[in-house]
Formats: C-alpha cells, structure tokens, sequence
C-alpha cells in the first residue's frame, strides 16, 4: 500500500460532460502529479501540484484543469468529455516535485466516456 | 528529456533470472535512472533507482555501465507474481520544475510455470 488513495476507482460519463477525480496523498509528501494511461499504453503526465501551486504541465488542452488543497489532496477536472477522455487517471505522490524523487501511485479512476 | 528504448515483453520461466535492459542514449548528466513494476488496474510501483555502477535492493538490482546509456533491470528467481509491465525512467530537473516523468510503453514481462 502507498498511502495514496483515489476516488472514485470507477466512473462513466457520457460526451460533453464535466468530471472530478480526487487525490489523497501519502502523508509528509507536499507534491501532486496526474497522469492519464490509455489501454496498453504507458501513463503520459497530465499536470504536477507543488504546494498548492501547477508547477508543470504535460500536453493536455485546458479543459483538463486541477486544485491542490492545503492539506495536498488534489483534483482532477476535465471538462467537455470526448471519447479519448477514456481512460485510467492516475494521481501519484511524491515528498518533492524532482524528477529522481519516488513516485507513489494510487490505484486509478477508471473513467469511461460514452 | 531522455527517452527510452525496451523491449516491449519478454517471456520466462518460474525461478529464472530476468534481466531487461533499458537504452536511454541521450541521458543528460543529472538524470537518474528510475524503474516501476505495473500490475493490470494500479498504478505503478517503484522498484529501484540508480545513477551509476551498480544498485541492489530486496527485489531487483540495476545495472548501469559507465557511459550510463543503458541500464538493465535484473529479477532474480521470478515468481508468477512478477508478470506485469516493467517501465525504465529517466529524468530530473531543477528544483521547482515539475518531473515531467515519461512512461514509454513498458516492457510485459510474463512469467510461466
């Protein structure tokens, strides 16, 4: 177990509308990464949150937008759902927003657009 | 960021050895080298990191020559409870710049009797 936990692990939607995933990360770590994994594919980097601050982002339009809290629980919005949005997100952890720094995954939303 | 070249799966035998072997030919000096296990429906799990020569811990050890172009993760006596998707990594950047990790598509180790 990470410490990381994420909600809901399943969720349909249908084209057009509004998602919110949430995050809660492993305590003592101050750093929030999103990422999107397509089916057989490997997890591509939506946005990173570093004390409640983006601190990057990775090639997603932005109708995929995000919040992280004071306590660094985080959330994922996208809005304007299209098909491709189907997908497994993944919230990861981590004690600093380097890249050698150790990534604790939760275990997923899987979000389906229909 | 350097990208990654894997074999995208290999096949083994119960209590073999596994090495899979990562090629990462424009690794920048700072970049570490960082290797996830991936099993279906959770997200990945960190495995082991290195920089240079050789790294070991309780699951794996990390090989990585002196030129740094290529690393190779080994997995002594594998179980079935190895198969999954192994994700070589490497990357790191400036402090406040986000760690634009890229995922490739992995290597799908599967593991029979």
């Amino acid at each position: 177990e990470t410490g990381v936990t994420q909600s809901p692990t399943h969720l349909i939607k249908t084209r057009g509308q509004q998602v919110t995933l949430r995050c809660s990360s492993q305590s003592g770590h101050n750093t929030v990464s999103w990422y999107q994994q397509a089916l057989g594919q490997g997890p591509q980097f939506i946005f990173q949150y570093y004390r409640e601050e983006e601190n990057g982002r990775g090639n997603f339009p932005p109708r995929f937008s995000g919040l992280q809290f004071p306590n660094y629980s985080s959330e994922l919005n996208v809005n304007a759902l299209e098909l491709d949005d189907s997908a497994l997100y993944l919230c990861a952890s981590s004690l600093a927003p380097q890249g050698n720094e150790k990534l604790f995954f939760g275990s997923g939303t899987q979000l389906s657009v229909l | 960021l350097a990208k990654t070249t894997q074999p995208i799966s290999m096949d083994s035998y119960e209590g073999q050895e596994v090495n899979i072997t990562c090629s990462h030919n424009n690794i920048a000096t700072n970049d570490y080298i960082t290797w996830y296990q991936q099993f279906p429906s959770q997200g990945p799990r960190f495995i082991i990191q290195g920089y240079k020569t050789k790294v070991t811990n309780e699951v794996a050890s990390l090989f990585i020559p002196a030129d740094r172009k290529s690393s190779t993760l080994s997995l002594p006596r594998v179980s079935l409870s190895d198969t999954a998707v192994y994700y070589c990594l490497v990357g790191d950047l400036p402090t406040g710049t986000a760690s634009k990790l890229t995922f490739g598509t992995g290597t799908r180790l599967q593991v029979t009797l």
